[in-house]
């Protein structure tokens, strides 16, 4: 079956480092993505990776092992506005968005 | 502004009615999709469309229905609504017809009663 895997809620500190994970198993490989949704409002798209390592945009970076089935957000020099879901979505052989549950990521001063 | 327009925002209907969710968008993307967002639950697929004039099953397609009579407009029906539809709706479209960035509209939340 088609399986995406990660945190439900995580914790951090203003002005600190988070790592958010995500596995996946599904039918075929077409890119991971990283999507963040503020509570009430709608996905907005943050990185699409296709090959394996390290895709630095600003203070968010994602990666991506293909052989392991698994990928990771990395946030920056965290700001109360980061609090926010980030959805992790596998694009399958159909070329069709598998979604994770998200991972609810809260923010203290 | 350019983007995704979704109607209604939020919709409180009994159980057997019939409802449409509009979805309108201006960006000229070929692909559009209308998601569910449930709870403890990733968004589910319920239909799609990669161009005018055609449309797909995805993943939770029972109960609904699509049309993509324009490259704008892509609503989405519910013959007879049931509780179990209650839920939170997202349009979305994308430029190509595989899923790369998607755009999101801000959502319906309906409920179904």
């Amino acid at each position: 079956g088609q399986n995406i895997d990660q945190p439900t809620e995580m914790t951090a500190t203003e002005g600190a480092i988070v790592q958010i994970n995500c596995t996946y198993q599904t039918s075929g490989f077409n890119g991971l993505f990283w999507y963040q949704q503020h509570a009430g409002e709608a996905p907005t798209f943050l990185s699409y990776n296709v090959l394996d390592g390290l895709e630095e945009k600003g203070r968010f970076s994602s990666f991506l092992s293909r052989s392991k089935g698994y990928s990771y957000l990395l946030l920056k020099e965290l700001q109360m506005k980061d609090s926010a879901s980030y959805l992790c979505a596998n694009m399958d052989s159909n070329y069709q968005l598998i979604w994770g549950a998200g991972t609810k990521l809260i923010i203290k001063p | 502004i350019a983007g995704i327009t979704q109607a209604p925002t939020s919709q409180i209907l009994a159980a057997g009615r019939r409802m449409t969710l509009r979805c309108t968008q201006d960006m000229r993307h070929n692909a559009m999709y209308w998601y569910r967002q449930d709870l403890g639950l990733g968004l589910r697929l319920i239909h799609y469309s990669n161009t005018a004039g055609t449309t797909g099953k995805g993943e939770v397609p029972d109960g609904y229905s699509v049309s993509r009579a324009n490259t704008d407009d892509f609503p989405l029906t519910l013959a007879s609504a049931v509780p179990s539809q209650t839920s939170v709706y997202f349009c979305a479209s994308s430029e190509g017809q595989a899923p790369g960035e998607l755009f999101f509209g801000e959502g319906s939340r309906l409920t179904v009663l």
